[in-house]
């Protein structure tokens, strides 16, 4: 069975950091691009990063870029969001999820639980 | 930036009906980059269709889509109580280079 498990999510002050991971099994990790996708409390999901199966291209929303970094492990089937100066409007649930392809182009099809973020002071 | 308005924002059905829901784009959108979700509260979202109308494995095909250009369109034939949630469409665009989803169609029963 394909799995994601995310981790790494708490409550911070505003302006600081925490990293997030996911751990992938149940299928190849190499083979797939992945995402990460938030979603605040009540709202919407969005977007925030996606990375190809061998990290040679990355995107990131608007709203992140130059915040939050996107990196995976292969060695590990583990994918990371690494987030600084993070702000109030960060809060949210943020989803590990697993490409359709190679690229992150791709959707999503498999999807983890989620791990929640809380910024505030 | 492409937006993706969905309409409408919520669709209040009965069991055994016919839901329809639009997704359309502020600018032209691949069709193999045009994806559906559904989101059960609680639950995280559940890929239902691919590339505008390739149902992923395990969906009924009570479900279906279909569109081009700016418009795309979700149909559930016959609305089953477990259908009753959430659905999000996605698309991805190359300029600027992202993901982007709608504000979603809340499907609730009546």
């Amino acid at each position: 069975e394909m799995q994601l498990v995310e981790s790494g999510g708490g409550l911070v002050q505003p302006g600081r950091s925490l990293r997030l991971s996911c751990a992938a099994s149940g299928f190849t990790f190499d083979d797939h691009a992945m995402h990460w996708v938030r979603q605040a409390p009540g709202k919407g999901l969005e977007w925030v990063s996606g990375i190809n199966w061998n990290s040679g291209s990355i995107g990131y929303a608007d709203s992140v870029k130059g915040r939050f970094t996107i990196s995976r492990d292969t060695a590990k089937s583990s994918l990371y969001l690494q987030m600084t100066n993070l702000r109030p409007e960060d809060t949210a649930l943020y989803y590990c999820a697993k490409a359709r392809g190679v690229d992150w182009n791709y959707g999503m099809d498999v999807w983890g639980r989620g791990t929640v973020v809380s910024v505030s002071s | 930036e492409i937006v993706l308005t969905q309409s409408p924002a919520t669709l209040s059905l009965s069991p055994g009906e016919r839901a329809t829901l639009s997704c359309r784009a502020s600018q032209s959108v691949s069709s193999y980059f045009l994806d559906w979700y559904q989101q059960k509260h609680g639950q995280a979202p559940r890929l239902l269709i691919y590339d505008a109308s390739n149902r992923a494995t395990g969906i009924p095909a009570r479900f279906s889509a279909s569109g081009s250009g700016t418009d795309f369109t979700l149909t559930i034939s016959s609305l089953e109580p477990d259908d009753f949630a959430v659905y999000y469409c996605q698309q991805r665009s190359d300029s600027p280079p992202g993901l982007t989803f709608g504000g979603g169609t809340k499907v609730e029963i009546k």
